[in-house]
């Protein structure tokens, strides 16, 4: 495993759910990011925190909420999400800000019902 | 902003031979050059990477090259096995915040 944890690893959720994913590393890394990925299409780079300081936020529709606690965890707050939504989501962290190889997680696989 | 494109979708090898990725980038400020290789139900997981004031990388049977002048890195995997089989994006960064990623190659080798 890459160290980077995510939970759930599936959800299906209805348009007026709300529900959060959650992400966690065990590197030591102080940034961290979440992407959207859909099929056919590049990897999405929805939100980057760097020392738990949000640095980049890639016109994510606000039904999408992220949260940075502390430098080991990162969560997604989801909230009145339409079809298109449907996704996977992945979580990444890196060491530094200069180039570094960035780790993912596995992904929470969502359905949006 | 930076615009990646990879080729080809789809590819097919039979086992043993050799397997080639190609991306290009469009910002010339682009000086890291990541390949992952993501497994069904896995996340992304890097093979190698290159820097651009690097030509060429290898490890065993993967090797990156890389054309700064060109705007464009390709992946090589020889000897290929079935294990290989995988979907394998690009990408390309210059602040480290942020990674531009290819579409991805959904390669499949036959035993």
């Amino acid at each position: 495993e890459t160290g980077v944890t995510q939970t759930p690893r599936h959800l299906v959720m209805g348009m007026t759910n709300k529900k959060s994913l959650k992400c966690e590393q065990h590197l030591g890394h102080n940034a961290m990011y979440w992407y959207k990925q859909s099929a056919k299409k590049p990897l999405e780079l929805m939100f980057v925190y760097n020392f738990k300081e949000q640095t980049e936020n890639n016109s994510v529709p606000s039904r999408f909420s992220p949260e940075c606690p502390n430098s080991s965890h990162l969560f997604l707050h989801l909230h009145t999400l339409q079809p298109e939504d449907s996704a996977l989501y992945l979580c990444a962290s890196t060491a530094g800000a200069d180039p570094e190889t960035q780790y993912f997680g596995p992904g929470t696989r969502l359905l949006v019902l | 902003g930076e615009n990646v494109e990879q080729h080809p979708s789809t590819l097919s090898v039979q086992e043993g031979d050799s397997a080639v990725i190609k991306c290009t980038y469009s910002d010339s400020a682009s000086n890291y050059f990541p390949w992952y290789k993501q497994e069904l139900g896995k996340g992304p997981q890097l093979i190698i990477d290159i820097r651009s004031n690097v030509g060429e990388k290898k490890d065993q049977r993967i090797a990156v090259t890389l054309n700064k002048t060109a705007k464009h890195f390709s992946l090589h995997i020889t000897e290929t096995q079935p294990e290989d089989s995988a979907v394998y994006f690009c990408a390309a960064s210059s602040t480290g915040n942020q990674f531009y990623f290819g579409t991805g190659t959904s390669l499949t080798v036959i035993p």
